[in-house]
């Protein structure tokens, strides 16, 4: 089993609509956790950490559910430009280890 | 301020050949890692340096795989006697501190292509 998991999609969705994506995690003591958004030949950047207590940042919410072990990211009113992959990512786990471990991703494109 | 830069953009070579990739981390950036990225695959983890040591290697795939930090600032990825195999896309990324909150920054990546 991965350590990361998520649907690699692709999703395709009209403009406006409400899209959401999950990850699950096999490392029950992992400790921090991200959502990062990667486009066609670019480099990954974050779109937001994702808190126990769930967290919003305009048209996105991402939750965590440590007890069943998985992530999600919600995705209101899409836009065109929200098309790209995004990037589950889980941290730590064990003392000392700060790498991250990535999901493969999940390919959103968002249709006019 | 100015982001993590990679060098070269792009690195074509033949295989069995020897490559250098270079890594410039944020100012001020304890932390520095290594990935490399496959065609349709999330960044796979490869190294960790803290300062100018390596705390973590566990995802060097081989010994032909070695990475350097000297002074603690710039890192250089070294692959030795390339195979077809080791084309990626390698990701560097650096973050304030080794703190698991720390939020990494990437670069642009360096495409490796071996013939």
């Amino acid at each position: 089993r991965k350590e990361v998991e998520q649907d690699p999609g692709p999703f395709n969705v009209p403009e406006g609509a409400t899209v959401a994506f999950n990850c699950t995690y096999s490392n029950s003591a992992s400790q921090s956790f991200f959502w990062y958004r990667q486009d066609c030949r670019k480099e990954p950047k974050l779109l937001m950490s994702v808190y126990s207590s769930g967290n919003e940042d305009g048209r996105f919410t991402a939750q965590l559910n440590r007890a069943s072990q998985y992530i999600s990211l919600l995705i209101r009113d899409s836009k065109l430009s929200d098309s790209a992959t995004y990037l589950c990512v889980v941290n730590g786990g064990t003392s000392g280890t700060y790498k991250y471990i990535f999901g493969t991703g999940t390919r959103l494109k968002v249709l006019a | 301020g100015a982001g993590v830069s990679q060098t070269p953009s792009n690195k074509v070579t033949e295989k069995g050949k020897y490559v250098e990739l270079r890594c410039d981390p944020i100012s001020g950036h304890t932390a520095l890692y290594w990935y490399r990225q496959s065609l349709g695959q999330g960044p796979e983890f490869l190294i960790y340096f803290q300062g100018t040591g390596a705390a973590d290697d566990s995802g060097l795939p081989n010994d032909r795989f070695f990475a350097v930090r000297p002074e603690g600032s710039v890192s250089t990825l070294k692959i030795q006697r390339t195979e077809r195999g080791d084309s990626a896309v390698y990701l560097c990324a650096s973050s304030l501190g080794p703190s698991t909150t720390d939020t990494q920054y990437f670069g642009p990546g360096t495409r490796l292509t071996v013939l």
